[in-house]
């Protein structure tokens, strides 16, 4: 079945650097996705990307995050100056269409020490 | 905004029996509706989704699910759990209203006593 492939699946890095989050979604995959579930709280939406743009962002996907697709295959966060508060596990989706069911990966744990 | 509340943060319950996870959403005319499961240390998985027709949606697992619309609830279902079931489960609900995002209830941890 196909997968949705998140690098790497953990990252410890120091306050105030910059970490790129990786994703491969399922290759016929239109919508792309990035969730984030900060340990004993809820699944956050962060963004969502669409024709190589921003279709939508929440509150939380403020000017230290951007999102970025290289090249046909990859899909990539990156959080430009980390802050303690942006620990947590990072989600990266994707659906075939809207209203479909989205496909997650296993996700990237972050620890900003 | 959609909202999602789960009414239950932990279910413990023996195996074989049935269980029921409960789930409501804030009302909208056309909303999808999903349960995910999340097994440790791994990421979300779908269990099952409600996208339009028969109100009784099957999952995998054994799984199933009902929307009620004039309830605003899709309650998650087992005849007789195992195990290996044991996990944590996230309701969630997007609508074409406020754009194709999912929003996640809370989430319920069900464990699976023998």
């Amino acid at each position: 079945e196909p997968e949705v492939t998140q690098t790497p699946s953990h990252q410890v890095t120091q306050m105030g650097q910059e970490v790129i989050l990786r994703c491969v979604p399922i290759s016929n995959h239109l919508y792309f996705y990035w969730y984030r579930q900060i340990l004993g709280q809820k699944v956050e939406f962060l963004v969502s990307f669409y024709n190589n743009e921003i279709s939508e962002k929440s509150e939380i996907f403020d000017d230290q995050f951007s999102v970025e697709r290289p090249d046909g295959s990859n899909f990539t966060l990156k959080i430009r100056s980390t802050k303690l508060e942006d620990s947590a596990m990072y989600f990266c989706a994707s659906s075939e269409g809207q209203g479909d069911g989205y496909t997650f990966g296993s996700g990237t744990r972050l620890t900003v020490v | 905004a959609q909202s999602v509340t789960q009414l239950d943060s932990q279910v413990p319950v023996f195996e074989e029996a049935p269980v029921e996870l409960r789930c409501n959403y804030s009302s909208s005319v056309s909303v999808y509706l999903f349960w995910y499961v999340q097994y440790p240390n791994q990421g979300l998985q779908l269990l099952l989704k409600y996208l339009s027709g028969s109100t009784l949606v099957k999952g995998i697992n054994g799984f199933e699910a009902e929307f009620n619309k004039s309830q605003t609830s899709f309650h998650l279902r087992k005849p007789s759990v195992h195990i290996s079931d044991t996990a944590e489960y996230f309701c969630a609900v997007s609508d074409q209203e406020y754009g194709n995002k999912l929003v996640f209830g809370a989430g319920t941890i069900l464990r699976v006593k023998s």
